[in-house]
């Protein structure tokens, strides 16, 4: 059975960087798949950060690209998220979720998913 | 605002029949899948339904969805007080190069 657990601090500040990382059990990163972000600000809807495959090839939200960067270990079984220049509208819970293509909002397994707070 | 359209709100009583629809352009649905998750209350998104129709393993089978031209919609037969959720359309976006989300329709059951 695929799990995902998303790790990270719960407290960032404002103009810092937001590091997380997903550990993926239950299957292998290398064995093929897209390994996604998405987020969800309190009491609001769901917006996609980006996903990333085994080799690398990563596919982003065009209105985060600038500040995101994602990354995947194969070696660990992980990947992660790092999310720059903190505002506080970056305050979401995040989830990571495993999906079937870069450019596909097909995700079948998803993390419990981490609060982070920015705030000063 | 999404560029997916959904009802912030819909609602039936127990074993009545809702549908929850789902907006888009030719640019998405029109031209991709469209996939639906629920999400249950302090709980992350569950997919209930992919490529437009499909039920993943595990899924009742009161949950069926249908794409036409650049809507879509879900169906929620039987309702059951545990289909209390919050439910999400999702589809890639041709012109974003974005996978794009509605805003999310509160389903509540009376």
């Amino acid at each position: 059975q695929v799990q995902l657990q998303e790790s990270g601090p719960g407290l960032a500040k404002p103009s810092e960087t937001l590091s997380l990382t997903c550990t993926v059990s239950g299957y292998s990163i290398s064995g093929g798949y897209f390994w996604g972000w998405i987020r969800q600000p309190p009491g609001k809807g769901l917006e996609w950060i980006g996903s990333i495959n085994h080799s690398g090839r990563t596919y982003f939200n065009p209105s985060l690209k600038s500040r995101v960067t994602i990354s995947v270990d194969t070696s660990k079984n992980q990947f992660s998220l790092k999310l720059n220049s903190l505002t506080a509208a970056d305050t979401a819970l995040y989830y990571c979720a495993r999906g079937n293509s870069g450019s596909s909002s097909w995700f079948d397994t998803w993390g419990q998913g981490t609060l982070v707070t920015v705030s000063s | 605002q999404s560029v997916l359209t959904q009802p912030p709100s819909a609602s039936g009583t127990p074993g009545q029949r809702v549908t929850i629809s789902c907006s888009g352009s030719s640019s998405n649905v029109g031209s991709n899948t469209v996939n639906w998750y629920q999400q249950l209350p302090g709980t992350a998104p569950r997919l209930l339904i992919y490529t437009n129709n499909q039920r993943p393993s595990g899924v009742p089978d009161r949950f069926s969805g249908s794409k036409s031209g650049t809507s879509a919609s879900l169906a929620i037969s039987g309702l059951q007080s545990e289909d209390e959720a919050d439910y999400y359309c999702a589809v890639w976006d041709d012109s974003l190069n974005v996978v794009v989300f509605g805003g999310g329709s509160k389903l509540t059951v009376l």
